[in-house]
């Protein structure tokens, strides 16, 4: 069974710009979320997807935002990129709501971003 | 403000030690509890879980105990191998996941 693919691994991008970051879960998951782990800071949660319907947002500007297709994929979007923005970011899914009692998440291996 | 703090950034053990991996916890309504192991430039895996109806879960090496009264979490891998050397990750479940900072563990051979 493939796991959770993040693409791309990668990115350098400049300030100002834009980018998507895309997430596509495991076969049957529902459910994607998005975190955003810098050093010192752990991994703080964007937002969650469940059925193409955001079910909770973080406490991140509205720079960022996301979508989720019937497919159960998802995509992130940054705009007007800063510097702090570097940082990695990470896709979870899961078969249910994160707040469902006893869901695990399963994580990509993340999109390294960096802003210059 | 961090609901789910890892205060120890870092741990050494010798292997075949016990290793104790700690996480505080502030909002009650947290019912469901995980540990995740990352190894560098990989997402990352879970580990073990535990209800907040139970004290203890236990798998393989791997024990998590739960002290509510406290609000307090620990994970204890014995013994200790190097392989297990990785940032450990607790979190702790509502409405969304919460995680904490991470402490590093070092299994030295």
């Amino acid at each position: 069974k493939a796991g959770v693919t993040q693409t791309p691994r990668y990115l350098i991008k400049t300030r100002g710009q834009q980018v998507t970051l895309s997430c596509s879960p495991i076969s049957g998951h529902r459910s994607v979320s998005w975190y955003q782990q810098t050093p010192g800071q752990g991994l703080q949660f964007l937002f969650e997807y469940f059925s193409e319907t955001q079910r909770n947002k973080g406490n991140f500007p509205g720079r960022f935002s996301g979508r989720q297709f019937s497919n159960s994929r998802s995509e992130m979007n940054v705009s007007t990129l800063e510097l702090g923005d570097s940082a990695l970011y990470l896709c979870a899914s899961s078969l249910s709501p994160t707040s469902s009692r006893g869901t695990e998440a399963f994580f990509g291996q993340g999109t390294r971003l960096t802003v210059v | 403000d961090q609901q789910v703090k890892q205060n120890s950034p870092s741990l050494s053990v010798q292997e075949g030690r016990i290793s104790i991996l700690n996480c505080d916890y502030t909002n009650s309504m947290f019912d469901y509890f995980l540990w995740y192991k990352k190894y560098p430039a990989e997402g990352p895996t879970f580990l073990i879980s535990i209800s907040s109806i139970k004290d203890k879960n236990e798998d393989g090496r791997f024990t998590v105990f739960l002290n509510k009264s406290a609000k307090h979490l620990s994970l204890h891998i014995v013994p200790s191998q190097p392989g297990d050397s990785a940032v450990y990750f607790c979190a702790a479940s509502a409405i969304q996941f919460y995680f904490g900072t991470g402490t590093s563990l070092t299994v030295i051979p």
